[in-house]
């Protein structure tokens, strides 16, 4: 079965300061990887997704298939980043998503 | 918030009865999903549609079904409902199969 873990359910990081949120995945093709987050009494919502390439709010992640790895970086955290993020994947023959558990982002001041 | 709407936002019920909850979307979005969130697991898939009148099931889709009679509406139905069916639910939708946008969640308590 397709596993995601995240091995952190909680990282602080002061302001400022860089911040990497670790993913790993199992699925063994070509998978889709997506990062969202989840903000305070707000709905989850898509942070970026690994195809596009973009940069979202500051965040970037790099797809490593040797490390079977998406981690989620930030060089300088912001307070607002605190949330909690989940790493996703979608295989490609169907609409099958695996999250991972979460991590607790908490930037503190 | 994509037009997606949960109905009811919470809920408690006894052992043994059924619940259907529902999650409308005005985008006309052709996929929808159902997810249930616990504590350590994230959000685990149920089930989902990318159609009218076709569903899947996704990873852990015992003691639930689906219907999608109508592009707007997906209906998670629990056939007799168990403690172990406490969570929160959330729908989602999206009109391409990357896409998706989440509802605000339904509290579900199983007594």
């Amino acid at each position: 079965a397709q596993r995601v873990t995240q091995p952190e359910k909680l990282l602080s990081v002061f302001k400022g300061a860089p911040v990497e949120l670790k993913c790993n995945y199992s699925y063994s093709g070509s998978p889709e990887l997506f990062w969202y987050v989840q903000y305070s009494r707000q709905r989850l919502q898509l942070l970026l997704r690994h195809i596009s390439r973009e940069s979202i709010k500051g965040f970037t992640a790099d797809l490593n298939k040797g490390e079977t790895s998406f981690h989620l970086k930030k060089p300088f955290a912001q307070e607002e980043d605190s949330a909690m993020y989940y790493c996703a994947q979608r295989d490609n023959y169907g609409q099958n998503f695996v999250f991972g558990p979460g991590t607790r982002l908490s930037v503190l001041p | 918030d994509a037009g997606i709407t949960q109905s009811p936002r919470h809920k408690v019920t006894e052992t043994g009865t059924p619940v259907t909850l529902r999650c409308h979307q005005t985008e006309n979005h052709r996929y929808m999903y159902w997810y249930r969130q616990d504590p350590g697991h994230g959000l685990r898939l149920i089930h989902y549609s990318y159609g009218v009148k076709d569903t899947d099931k996704g990873e852990v889709s015992d003691g639930y079904s689906v219907s999608r009679s109508k592009t707007e509406d997906f209906l998670l139905t629990l056939e007799s409902a168990t403690s172990s069916q406490t969570s929160v639910y959330f729908c989602a939708s999206g009109e391409v199969s990357y896409e998706q946008y989440f509802g605000p969640g339904t509290r579900l308590t199983v007594t």
